[in-house]
């Protein structure tokens, strides 16, 4: 059974610059959820697929978007980026909709200066 | 709203047992799960407790008073590999609410 993968595991970059996180489901999981982990904090909630489609979203504005493929895997996409953007984005994989327990990857750490 | 309260620091000695307090503020509260994060790491599912009472998993336990709005984390015959930060955590619709966290220090 694989895990959750995410790339990269690091990333820099600059205010108002776009960024795509990629993240690999679990093997047979089809939802896929992102968090954002500000340093000291607990994940918050961004979005999450099924299916393909967008299914629930946090607070977070549009220029936070997604996708999901046929395969499950999925990409966090971060428009104009800001320096509050600075986090561990962490994706996560479950078999249904709306379950306690959630298969994390290992994150990307996104820096913006 | 919804809320979950943790203490944001607890330290412990090896073998010891350690308790770590979640209280939660929601409507429609369907259970509470608990997570470990290593520094640097994925967080990982440790238990959930959708009714009320203790939930045993080897050195881990987890309880649930829902008239309460209270759960906590006991850890047993602790270990350095435990020094990490523990959250509380509850679905709600599509997400998964976290706590802020609690980190545990364990020290020899």
């Amino acid at each position: 059974e694989t895990g959750v993968t995410q790339s990269p595991t690091h990333l820099i970059k600059t205010r108002g610059q776009q960024v795509t996180l990629r993240c690999s489901s679990q093997s047979g999981h089809n939802t896929v959820s992102w968090y954002q982990q500000a340093l000291g904090q607990g994940p918050q909630f961004i979005f999450q697929y099924y299916r393909e489609e967008e299914n629930g979203r946090g607070n977070f504005p549009p220029r936070f978007s997604g996708l999901q493929f046929p395969n499950y895997s999925s990409e966090l996409n971060v428009n104009a980026l800001e320096l509050d953007d600075s986090a561990l984005y962490l994706c996560a994989s479950s078999s249904r909709v709306g379950t306690y327990e959630q298969y994390f990857g290992p994150g990307t750490r996104l820096t913006v200066t | 709203g919804q809320s979950l309260e943790q203490p944001s620091e607890v330290t412990a000695v090896e073998g010891a047992i350690v308790q770590i307090n979640c209280t939660y503020q929601t409507s429609g509260f369907y259970g509470l799960s608990w997570y470990q994060q290593h520094d640097g790491g994925a967080p990982t599912f440790l238990s959930y407790n959708g009714l009320d009472g203790l939930e045993e998993t080897g050195r881990f336990s987890s309880f649930l008073s829902r008239s309460d709005s209270y759960g906590y984390l006991l850890l047993q015959e602790l270990q350095m590999k435990d020094s990490a930060s523990y959250f509380c955590a509850f679905p709600s619709g599509y997400a998964l609410n976290f706590g802020k966290g609690t980190s545990l220090l364990v020290t020899p």
